[in-house]
């Protein structure tokens, strides 16, 4: 059964800083994706990782996939406030089309 | 394309009611995916289809929910009888093959939030 792990489930961090949250899944997977959400809303797709080696970037955040460590990182560059959401990562199952879904990791960036 | 259209937006019923969540997917998307989101389970995948036809249910928690996909642009998810512990927000998403081989993710719907009192 595929497991997927996201640390920290809760970070506080400093307007300005940098961090990385990180997405660790339990069996053969070639395709990541990391979701935003914000309060009350649904998901929002940010970066969709197909193969090993992968890095997306989009604004102040930084998306990679290393499928040898079943492991991906979300970078955050400089945070900002807007930044403030719930950011999940999901990986397909190895041979068919469904999502599981890492627990999400609660991001407050303070100014 | 106005994305994945879910209904009711909010939904509050009593113990026992019979409930009915809709779903319209993408347009020409031949995956549809029901989930649950709580605090304490965090997102559920509930159930799939491809092509309308039930490919894996082994997510609903038990007989009381029931989901069906008619055709290919509208599904729903009914619970019969409701309990407290269905209150959820309940997200219907949908999937293009041949997009996602190209990198497009799967798109998910607004949500329904459920409240059972």
């Amino acid at each position: 059964e595929l497991k997927v792990e996201q640390n920290p489930l809760f970070l506080s961090m400093q307007e300005g800083k940098n961090y990385t949250i990180y997405c660790n899944y339990s069996t053969t997977s070639d395709r990541l994706y990391w979701y935003r959400q914000d309060p009350g809303k649904s998901l929002e797709s940010l970066f969709v990782l197909l193969s090993n080696g992968a890095v997306k970037q989009e604004g102040r955040l930084m998306a990679s996939l290393d499928t040898k460590a079943r492991l991906s990182t979300l970078h955050i560059t400089a945070a900002v406030h807007d930044l403030s959401a719930t950011y999940f990562c999901a990986v397909d199952i190895w041979d068919g089309n469904k999502l599981v879904f890492g627990a999400g990791t609660i991001l407050r960036v303070k100014s | 394309d106005a994305g994945v259209i879910q209904s009711p937006r909010h939904e509050v019923t009593e113990m026992g009611q019979e409930v009915t969540l809709r779903c319209k997917p993408i347009s020409g998307h031949d995956y549809l995916f029901w989930y649950r989101q709580t605090m304490m389970r965090g997102l559920e995948l509930l159930i799939y289809f491809n092509n309308n036809v039930p490919i894996d249910d082994s997510g609903m928690p038990e007989d009381r929910f029931s989901a069906k996909m008619p055709n290919a642009s509208f599904s729903t998810l009914k619970i019969q009888p409701s309990e407290p512990r269905d209150s959820a927000v309940y997200f219907c998403a949908s999937l293009s093959l041949r997009d996602k081989g190209r990198g497009v993710g799967y798109t998910f719907g607004s949500g329904t939030r459920l409240t059972v009192v």
